[in-house]
């Protein structure tokens, strides 16, 4: 079975701030990870995944996360906060190789500060 | 546009009424998957249909259905309808050899 914990349910920046969103997880079999973001009244958008392979991974608008197994983690960062990432932040892991269903943590809102 | 259509995206509807919720997946994906989105439970998974046939359930409750037709589209029943539905609900669709999802817009469920 998997799980995912996200660390915060709310992180405010500073614009030009780093970002730094938590994520643990869960997995009994090699995990494939993920990211998604939110904006208000739109669907889910992947940001990156983690299948094999290099475990940092790099992700859209400046967007990267690695993947460390001995922490069972996968953090999502950016080096300078914009005020468009403000939104709502989601990882997700999977135990299956392509069609398996993912399991989310409850999601992280970004708050940008001028 | 991501190519996964969900219709209607706005629905009001009364305690006890049923609705059907539509998605077109992506073209191409065979996987389609539902889940509902509440400020209590986060995003729970509620079922998966792989070219036709149930793949994966979760957390679906029993006045809840669905099923993907021969043209891959999928229908969301949801019957007996009460407050605690109100929800968001996403359709995403997948295909084979690829991994993570492409989401559709949702549709906003709101029983009164």
């Amino acid at each position: 079975a998997q799980s995912v914990t996200q660390l915060g349910s709310h992180v405010s920046v500073s614009e030009g701030a780093l970002v730094l969103l938590r994520c643990n997880y869960s997995s009994s079999v090699p995990p494939y990870l993920f990211w998604y973001v939110q904006y208000p009244n739109q669907g889910l958008q992947l940001l990156l995944k983690y299948t094999t392979g290099a475990t940092l991974v790099k992700g859209i608008n400046g967007f990267e996360a690695e993947f460390k197994k001995s922490e069972t983690s996968f953090h999502l960062t950016k080096p300078s906060a914009h005020m468009s990432d403000a939104a709502e932040y989601f990882c997700a892991v999977s135990g299956s190789s392509n069609t398996g269903k993912l399991i989310f943590g409850q999601g992280t809102t970004l708050q940008v500060k001028p | 546009d991501s190519g996964v259509t969900q219709t209607p995206k706005h629905l009001i509807t009364a305690t006890g009424q049923r609705v059907t919720l539509r998605c077109s997946p992506r073209s191409g994906d065979l996987s389609v998957y539902w889940y509902q989105q509440s400020l209590d439970q986060g995003l729970q998974f509620l079922i998966q249909y792989y070219n036709g046939e149930e793949r994966a359930k979760g957390n679906i409750l029993e006045r809840f259905s669905a099923q993907q037709f021969p043209d891959l589209h999928s229908e969301l029943n949801l019957s007996s309808l009460e407050l605690g539905d109100s929800a968001l609900y996403f359709c995403a669709s997948s295909r084979t050899g690829s991994y993570g999802y492409t989401f559709g817009s949702g549709t906003r469920l709101t029983v009164v």
